[in-house]
């Protein structure tokens, strides 16, 4: 069965620090990867993803995650962390399959300090 | 311009009450979610629609009736609320057989007194 696993529900950085989120899936079939972001009451951003062709992909401000198949890994990453980048990230995947739909990681909190 | 909709935002009720939460989308995309959003912040499908033809159906309880009147909108009526169901629940659109992610509402916090 396809799942997510997101390690570590709490994630505290330094502002300016390297900002590394864990990500990682199961699946029998060529997965699509996506990191989305929740701000406080808020709805869900996308931040990147990744479908086919490059394996790091860039996303919105300043994010970027690398697809390594042989790890089944999908980890996001930031060079320097900023105080308004705290907030719950979810990792998700999905596969071109009918009858599916996105299935998200528990989410990691991200907490910047300064 | 938002592309994707839902009212209200705030939905307090008592338990056994009956009620709504609407959504709409304008990016023109063919397939609908819901999802439900605990109170540690998981996020689980429960329902799909395809062009209105409903292809996803998770084990949720038979109150929740989703209803697709058109590939625009998605609603989603809850009957004989019960405390359990205070969550947020989020709807979302996508295109199926262009892949490119979720597109998400801002959310429906339900809180059942």
């Amino acid at each position: 069965a396809q799942s997510v696993t997101q390690l570590g529900s709490h994630v505290s950085v330094s502002e300016g620090a390297l900002v590394l989120l864990r990500c990682n899936y199961s699946s029998s079939v060529p997965p699509y990867l996506f990191w989305y972001v929740q701000y406080p009451n808020q709805g869900l951003q996308l931040l990147l993803k990744y479908t086919t062709g490059a394996t790091l992909v860039k996303g919105i401000n300043g994010f970027e995650a690398e697809f390594k198949k042989s790890e089944t890994s999908f980890h996001l990453t930031k060079p320097s962390a900023h105080m308004s980048d705290a907030a719950e990230y979810f990792c998700a995947v999905s596969f071109n399959q009918a009858g599916t739909a996105l299935i998200f990681g528990k989410g990691t909190t991200l907490s910047v300090s300064s | 311009d938002t592309a994707v909709s839902q009212t209200p935002k705030y939905l307090v009720t008592q338990m056994g009450n009956d009620k709504s939460i609407k959504c709409e989308q304008n990016l023109g995309h063919d397939t609908m979610y819901w999802y439900k959003q605990d109170s540690k912040k998981f996020l689980k499908i429960m329902f799909s629609y395809n062009n209105k033809e409903l292809i996803i159906n998770e084990t949720v309880p038979n109150r929740f009736s989703p209803k697709s009147p058109d590939k625009a909108h998605l609603n989603l009526h809850i009957n004989s609320l019960e405390l359990g169901d205070s969550a947020v629940y989020f709807c979302a659109s996508s295109q199926r057989r262009q892949f490119y992610g979720y597109t998400f509402g801002s959310g429906t916090r339900l809180t059942v007194v």
